[in-house]
C-alpha cells in the first residue's frame, strides 16, 4: 500500500475539469515538495508539475498543482482526450528516508 | 535536451544479479542526482535509488541490500547492480535525472523491461 493515497479513477467529459488528490502525511507531503507525473499508455512518465504548483516548460496552463497541509491536488481544465493517461503524485519522505510515488490515478476522458 | 538510454540484459534467472546501465546524452554525469525508477507490470512507479557524480548514493530502505549504483564519468553512464532477483523484480526499469535541487524528476528514460524467469 502507497503511502500517498490517490483515487484509483477518475473521469469527466471533454472540456471539462477534473481533479486529482493525493493525500499523505507530515513525514512526506507536509514538509517536502510534490511534483506530479503524466504516464500515457505504453510510454514513460512525463513532469507535469514540480515544486507543488510550477510547471515546465511545454507543459500548458491547463495543468495546475497546489498543496495544503498534507494533501496536494492535480488539476487539469479543458479536458481533451488526449489526456487520458495515469496520474502520478509524488515526494520525499522523511520516514521512510526515500522517494515515494502515489497509487496512481487512471483519468478516462469520456 | 537531456536524454537518457537504459541498456542490460531483458531476461535475468532467479538469484541471479540484474544489471543496467544509463546512457547520457545532452548533459554530464557530473552534475545534479541520477535515479533509477521501476515499474512492475500493472503497478506504481517505486524508486530504486539515486546516486550524484560524487558517488554519494542513497537507495530505497526496502532495496538497500541488494542494490548497487555507481557512475562513469568517462562514458557518460551510470549504472544499477540488483542482486539476488525474484519473479517480484520483474519490472519496466526507468533511468531519469533530478531536476536542480532534487526534489523532481525531470527527464525520464524510454524504460526496458527486465523479466526474472528461468
Amino acid at each position: 500500500q502507497s503511502v500517498l493515497t490517490q483515487p484509483p479513477s477518475v473521469s469527466a467529459a471533454p472540456g471539462q475539469k477534473v481533479t486529482i488528490s493525493c493525500s499523505g502525511s507530515s513525514s512526506n507531503i507536509g514538509n517536502n515538495y510534490v511534483s506530479w507525473y503524466q504516464q500515457l499508455p505504453g510510454t514513460a512518465p512525463q513532469l507535469l508539475i514540480y515544486e507543488n504548483y510550477k510547471r515546465p516548460s511545454g507543459i500548458p496552463d491547463r495543468f495546475s498543482g497546489s498543496k495544503s497541509g498534507t494533501s496536494a491536488t492535480l488539476g487539469i481544465t479543458g479536458l481533451q482526450t488526449g489526456d487520458e493517461a495515469d496520474y502520478y503524485c509524488s515526494t520525499w519522505d522523511s520516514s521512510l528516508s526515500g522517494r515515494v510515488f502515489g497509487g496512481g490515478t487512471k483519468l478516462t476522458v469520456l | 535536451q537531456v536524454q537518457l538510454q537504459e541498456s542490460g540484459p531483458g531476461l535475468v534467472k532467479p538469484a541471479e544479479t540484474l544489471s543496467l546501465t544509463c546512457t547520457v546524452s545532452g548533459g554530464s554525469v557530473n552534475t545534479y542526482y541520477w535515479t533509477w525508477i521501476r515499474q512492475p507490470p500493472g503497478k506504481r512507479l517505486e524508486w530504486i535509488g539515486s546516486i550524484n557524480y560524487s558517488g554519494g548514493a542513497k537507495y530505497n530502505p526496502s532495496l538497500k541490500s541488494r542494490v548497487t549504483m555507481s557512475i562513469d564519468m568517462s562514458e557518460n553512464q551510470f549504472s544499477l547492480k540488483l542482486n539476488s532477483v525474484t519473479a517480484a523484480d520483474t519490472a519496466v526499469y526507468y533511468c531519469a535525472r533530478f531536476g536542480e535541487g532534487a526534489s523532481y524528476v525531470e527527464y525520464w528514460g524510454q524504460g526496458t523491461l527486465v523479466t526474472v524467469s528461468s
